[in-house]
């Protein structure tokens, strides 16, 4: 069985750009969230895609989007990079919202 | 208010000490809650589960308070292997339930 993989696994983009970021979810899960965690905080929920919908939406703006596709991987895409989504950036695999498996993340730098 | 909160840190102890660790929630919707464990650099692993009847694995007793939205932890005999930042996390629970992050508070095991 293999767990949640997520690439790339560091990233530095500039202010204004744009970033896609992967996840591979844990074989049986169809369930993927993705969550923010900026330096010194917890884990800041931006939104989880179920069977291929987004199925909730944290307090995140429109330039951060996703997708799901058939596998269930995801990806999620920020548009107009600004210095602040600098952090890590996690993705979390799951069977119909129970029992969440963390990906190791992509740590990503805006400069 | 925030909507999960932990007590400040860091909490710097001598190996063999027990130390508790607290956290409110404001959400009395919520129907699921936990104890993650996030090592310096690394993805939220889970500890334990956490029921109103209070469940002990090994050193680590979590207890619910459903009443008072509270949440505990308690580490006892202390290694230095426990040093990490540990995250009180609750669950609104279903196929659409997310999980909510507490800021984390940081534990540092001492010889």
């Amino acid at each position: 069985e293999t767990g949640v993989t997520q690439s790339p696994t560091h990233l530095i983009k500039t202010r204004g750009q744009q970033v896609t970021l992967r996840c591979s979810s844990q074989s049986g899960h169809n369930t993927v969230s993705w969550y923010q965690q900026a330096l010194g905080q917890g884990p800041q929920f931006i939104f989880q895609y179920y069977r291929e919908e987004e199925n909730g939406r944290g307090n995140f703006p429109p330039r951060f989007s996703g997708l799901q596709f058939p596998n269930y991987s995801s990806e999620l895409n920020v548009n107009a990079l600004e210095l602040d989504d600098s952090a890590l950036y996690l993705c979390a695999s799951s069977l119909e919202g129970n029992g969440y498996t963390f990906g190791s993340g992509t740590r990503l730098t805006v400069v | 208010r925030k909507e999960v909160e932990q007590d400040p840190g860091p909490f710097n102890v001598p190996e063999g000490a027990t130390v508790a660790f607290n956290c409110t929630y404001s959400n009395s919707a919520s129907q699921s809650f936990f104890w993650y464990r996030q090592d310096c650099r690394k993805e939220p692993k889970l500890l334990m589960s956490v029921y109103s009847s209070g469940n002990e694995d090994g050193r680590f007793t979590a207890q619910l308070n459903r009443a008072s939205q509270y949440i505990s932890l308690l580490i006892r005999d202390s290694k230095l292997s426990d040093s990490a930042t540990y995250l009180c996390v609750v669950n609104y629970g279903g196929s659409q339930g997310n999980l909510i992050f507490g800021k984390g508070t940081k534990l540092s095991v001492k010889p």
